[in-house]
């Protein structure tokens, strides 16, 4: 079965520019999370989606948006980037049943130069 | 952010010992204790997760401690092995399943 998919791998943009990630999640999941994974840190929760919602924000700024499609995969769009971009971005997605438990994908890598 | 504090940041374990990472939260809210394991280059993979209705659970070399009482929980890994070596990610969530609050992880190393 595959797992959930990112793309692209990595990115690389100049402060000012805007960037969209792509997400997809695993077969019969309908939630969707975006996390920023800051090197040497944890992940911070940015955006949870279910069924096209928003279900939950965290405390990240209004230039980060997100989206969910019909198909349950999701965009996550960083306007204005700024240095402090610079992470891994994991996408993570669960099922309707056990929405506790979070798969996550490879992540895209951003540097902002 | 409610947090989640993990120690320690490092450890070094020798080939066949036990390795034993703890984490402490706050919210009396959260109900799910997940454990991620995470290669360089890679997303976090769910190796194990407890609720507080109990106290331990265990797979195979994994093992999680849950103490409710003190709002703490530990990862156990019995009989390291050199591919254990990777960074473990405690984290916590509430019912709702919404944003998984991570620690600041633990880079393993087991030397053989």
């Amino acid at each position: 079965d595959a797992g959930v998919t990112q793309s692209p791998t990595h990115l690389i943009k100049t402060r000012g520019q805007h960037v969209t990630l792509r997400c997809s999640p695993i077969s019969g999941h309908k939630s969707v999370s975006w996390y920023q994974q800051v090197l040497g840190q944890g992940p911070q929760f940015i955006f949870q989606y279910y069924e096209k919602e928003e279900r939950g924000r965290g405390n990240f700024p209004d230039r980060f948006s997100a989206r969910q499609f019909p198909n349950y995969s999701s965009e996550l769009n960083v306007n204005a980037l700024l240095l402090g971009d610079s992470a891994l971005y994991l996408c993570a997605s669960s099922s309707p049943k056990t929405r506790n438990e979070q798969f996550f994908g490879p992540g895209t890598r951003l540097t902002v130069l | 952010q409610q947090q989640v504090k993990q120690s320690p940041q490092s450890l070094i374990v020798q080939k066949g010992g036990i390795s034993i990472i703890n984490c402490a939260y706050e919210n009396t809210a959260f109900d799910y204790f997940p454990w991620y394991q995470q290669f360089p280059g890679k997303g976090p993979a769910l190796l194990i997760a407890i609720r507080p209705d109990v106290s331990e659970k265990k797979e195979g070399r994994f093992t999680i401690s849950f103490n409710k009482s003190a709002k703490q929980f530990s990862l156990h890994i019995m009989d390291s092995q050199p591919g254990d070596s990777a960074t473990y990610f405690c984290a916590a969530s509430n019912q709702a399943g919404t944003a998984l609050i991570f620690g600041k992880g633990t880079t393993l190393s087991v030397s053989s």
